[in-house]
């Protein structure tokens, strides 16, 4: 079975502060592991994604995030953080052991970003 | 690329119809399509995981004769709330899968059911 804890339910940051959403993981296989953006009322958008190549993943909008095997954590990092990043993230543990991919999503953690 | 469709992204209805909720891959042929449910800050729950021209496979307390989910093609999947209840007012999301080696879902915009 898998899991992911997102630690903190809301972050706060002032606009071109740096930014760190926690993320925890629990799987029994070598996972695949995402994070989500998701703007009030719209879909989900990839940001990155890991797949077992280089630990340091860099993704859209100026997101990276770190696989580090030995903590179990895909912590989000933004080095200055923009009005428009206030959204819900949300951290996914993928399992491909399926034969398909079967997500599942942390709790979400909500960015509030300040002038 | 890899861009997905929700049709209505709104919709209200009363309580005892049925909704259908499309869910469309626009440029990219879908082998399996997933339906998730989210609740007002909450996180997305898996309902189900369809495959084009088998049944779709539910998730554990999720009633199979209440959401009906039809995949009749590899671009096309529908999920139809049948006799909608007040509790059922929720954004339902879909994601299509490629299939292959990858495992990136791509996400629909939701749809936001408000049953009265």
């Amino acid at each position: 079975a898998q899991s992911v804890t997102q630690l903190d339910s809301h972050v706060s940051v002032s606009e071109g502060t740096p930014v760190l959403l926690r993320c925890n993981y629990s799987s029994s296989y070598s996972p695949s592991l995402f994070w989500y953006v998701q703007h009030p009322n719209k879909g989900l958008q990839l940001l990155l994604k890991y797949t077992s190549a280089a630990t340091l993943v860099k993704g859209i909008n100026g997101f990276e995030a770190e696989f580090k095997k030995s903590e179990t954590s895909f912590h989000l990092t933004k080095p200055s953080a923009h009005m428009s990043d206030a959204a819900e993230y949300f951290c996914v543990v993928s399992d491909q052991n399926s034969g398909y991919s079967t997500l599942t999503f942390g709790k979400g953690t909500m960015l509030l970003v300040s002038p | 690329g890899a861009v997905v469709s929700q049709h209505p992204s709104r919709v209200i209805c009363k309580s005892g119809t049925s909704v259908k909720i499309e869910c469309r891959s626009l440029d990219f042929q879908a082998t399996t399509m997933f339906w998730y449910r989210q609740f007002p800050k909450q996180s997305l729950m898996l309902m189900a995981t369809s495959n084009e021209g088998s049944k779709a496979t539910y998730e554990q307390g999720v009633e199979k004769d209440k959401f009906l989910i039809n995949h009749a093609s590899l671009t096309l999947s529908t999920l139809t709330v049948t006799s909608a209840h007040p509790e059922d007012s929720s954004f339902y999301i879909c994601s299509a899968w490629t299939g292959g080696g990858t495992d990136t879902q791509y996400f629909g915009p939701g749809t936001r059911l408000t049953v009265l």
